[in-house]
C-alpha cells in the first residue's frame, strides 16, 4: 500500500525567508513517481515536478528545489526567498507503476507567506 | 499541451437534483481519467478511475449508484452526482492520463458543487 505523509499542516513565514516542506512516502514498488503540486486559492492544481524512483538527483528550478532521498523515503521541497505569491497549499503525491499510476496525495501543507 | 477542462466550474443546486460534470482532454487522448473529491481544508481523495469504453472502478466507500461515471470517448468523461444532498457539496477535480504515457496525470481546474 502506498502512503504519503506531510507532517506540516501549516507553515507561516515572512517574505524572503527560505522554507522547506517535508514529504515522506511509503511504497513497496521499485518503480514509482513522486510529485509536488501547488494549489492556490483558486483551487486549480499546478504541477511543479515529477521524479521517478530511479533518479535521485536533486533538482533546482528558479527559487524551487527538491531533495529526493530514497534512504529516508523523503522528497522535500524548498522555496528560497519566499514571496507572497507562494502562499498556497502544497501537495506531495506518489504513484506506483504497478498500481496503474494512481496518485496518492499527502495531506497537504498550507504555506502562508506574509509581507 | 496536455490541457484538461471541466465544465461547469461552479454549480449551485437544490437538494435532490442531479448534477453532471464534464471532464475533457483538449489536446490529447486519454484512455484513463480519474475523479477526485476535495472537502474544505482536506486533501484530494480518489473517487474512481474511469477507463474509456469500460465500467469505472470505484474506491472503497464511494457509492457507484450515486456517482455515475461515463467515459464514452478518449477525450470525455462525465461524473453525474445523482440526487445530490448537502453533504455532497465539495470540490470535484478530474485528471487525465495521456494514452501511452501513464506516469503523469493532467488535472482539470475543478468544479465547485454547492447543494442547498
Amino acid at each position: 500500500a502506498q502512503k504519503v505523509t506531510q507532517a506540516q499542516t501549516e507553515i507561516s513565514v515572512v517574505e524572503k525567508e527560505d522554507v522547506t516542506l517535508d514529504c515522506v512516502y511509503e511504497t513497496r514498488d521499485t518503480t514509482y513517481y513522486l510529485f509536488w503540486y501547488k494549489q492556490p486559492p483558486s483551487g486549480e492544481l499546478v504541477f511543479l515536478i515529477r521524479r521517478n524512483s530511479f533518479d535521485e538527483q536533486n533538482e533546482i528550478s528558479g527559487r524551487y528545489s527538491w531533495n529526493f532521498q530514497k534512504s529516508t523515503s523523503s522528497f522535500n521541497f524548498t522555496i528560497t526567498a519566499s514571496q507572497v505569491v507562494d502562499s498556497a497549499v502544497y501537495f506531495c503525491a506518489l504513484s506506483e507503476a504497478n498500481a496503474g499510476n494512481m496518485l496518492t496525495f499527502g495531506g497537504g501543507t498550507r504555506l502562508m507567506v506574509k509581507p | 499541451g496536455a490541457v484538461v477542462s471541466q465544465h461547469p466550474s461552479w454549480v449551485i443546486c437544490k437538494s435532490g437534483t442531479s448534477v453532471k460534470i464534464e471532464c475533457r482532454s483538449l489536446d490529447f487522448q486519454a484512455t484513463t481519467m480519474f475523479w477526485y473529491r476535495q472537502f474544505p481544508k482536506q486533501s484530494l481523495m480518489l473517487m474512481a478511475t474511469s477507463n474509456e469504453g469500460s465500467k469505472a472502478t470505484y474506491e472503497q466507500g464511494v457509492e457507484k449508484d450515486k456517482f455515475l461515471i461515463n467515459h464514452a470517448s478518449l477525450t470525455l468523461s462525465t461524473l453525474t452526482v445523482t440526487s445530490a444532498h448537502p453533504e455532497d457539496s465539495s470540490f470535484y477535480i478530474c485528471s487525465a492520463q495521456r494514452s501511452g504515457r501513464r506516469e503523469t496525470q493532467y488535472f482539470g481546474p475543478g468544479t465547485r458543487l454547492l447543494v442547498l
